[in-house]
């Protein structure tokens, strides 16, 4: 059965970097993109980036753009999301999401993030 | 970047009841929509694709319908574990945004 499994809890120092992984199972890693989400406590669901985890190609939100870097290591079927310059509304609960490609229609595809992590709790406090 | 409007941000409703969620995208995004159900502490679980497509596993008594910006997610009778927040997402074209949710509450 499809698994993603995240890494534990994290805290980290205001300014600090943050390397979340997540361990893809039960489905060929490298067919369907990564996508990576963060829920702030009590708030909504806030869409991050993805990574086409066969070429390591990636789709950074504007937000992020300069601070997230997502990778992988197709060898261990792993996919990373590293945030870096940390702040503290950057404490979240931040999720990996297999993002299966559901129809196509007018020349684009859609993603239906069918499959998620159990979420790592990142806390950011001095 | 497409905007997800969600409402309403909370609802109160009994065991049995139907109820309703609505969601309206700032353009047309055709019936790339996608519907997702959270329970508190858990992540997310996709319901709903491509507006009305029901996910394997979901119950029949969830529903979505709709197509260009206005959407809507219906649960015909609802069960005590249908109570918790519901998020509408655009699979359009990157960022995939969010609506704020909807958290479904017993009355």
């Amino acid at each position: 059965q499809v698994q993603l499994v995240q890494s534990g809890a994290e805290v980290k120092k205001p300014g600090a970097s943050v390397k979340v992984s997540c361990k893809a199972s039960g489905y060929t890693f490298s067919g369907d993109y990564i996508h990576w989400v963060r829920q702030a406590p009590g708030q909504g669901l806030e869409w991050m980036g993805w990574l086409n985890p066969k070429s390591g190609g990636t789709n950074y939100a504007q937000k992020f753009q300069g601070r997230v870097t997502m990778t992988r290591d197709t060898s261990i079927n792993t996919a990373y999301m590293e945030l870096s310059r940390l702040r503290s509304d950057d404490a979240a609960v931040y999720y990996c999401a297999r993002g299966a490609v559901g129809f196509c229609g007018g020349g684009t595809c859609s993603q239906d993030f069918d499959y998620w992590g159990q979420g790592t709790l990142v806390t950011v406090s001095s | 970047d497409i905007q997800m409007t969600q409402s309403p941000s909370s609802l109160s409703a009994s065991v049995g009841d139907r109820v309703t969620i609505t969601c309206r995208a700032s353009q047309s995004i055709s019936n790339f929509l996608n519907w997702y159900q959270q329970k508190p502490g858990k992540a997310p679980k996709l319901l709903i694709y491509a507006a009305s497509s029901l996910q394997g596993g979901v119950p029949s008594r969830f529903s979505g319908s709709g197509s260009g910006t206005d959407f809507t997610l219906t649960i015909s009778s609802l069960q005590r574990e249908d109570f918790a927040s519901y998020y509408c997402q655009q699979s359009y074209i990157a960022p995939y945004t969010f609506g704020r949710g909807t958290k479904l509450e017993i009355k």
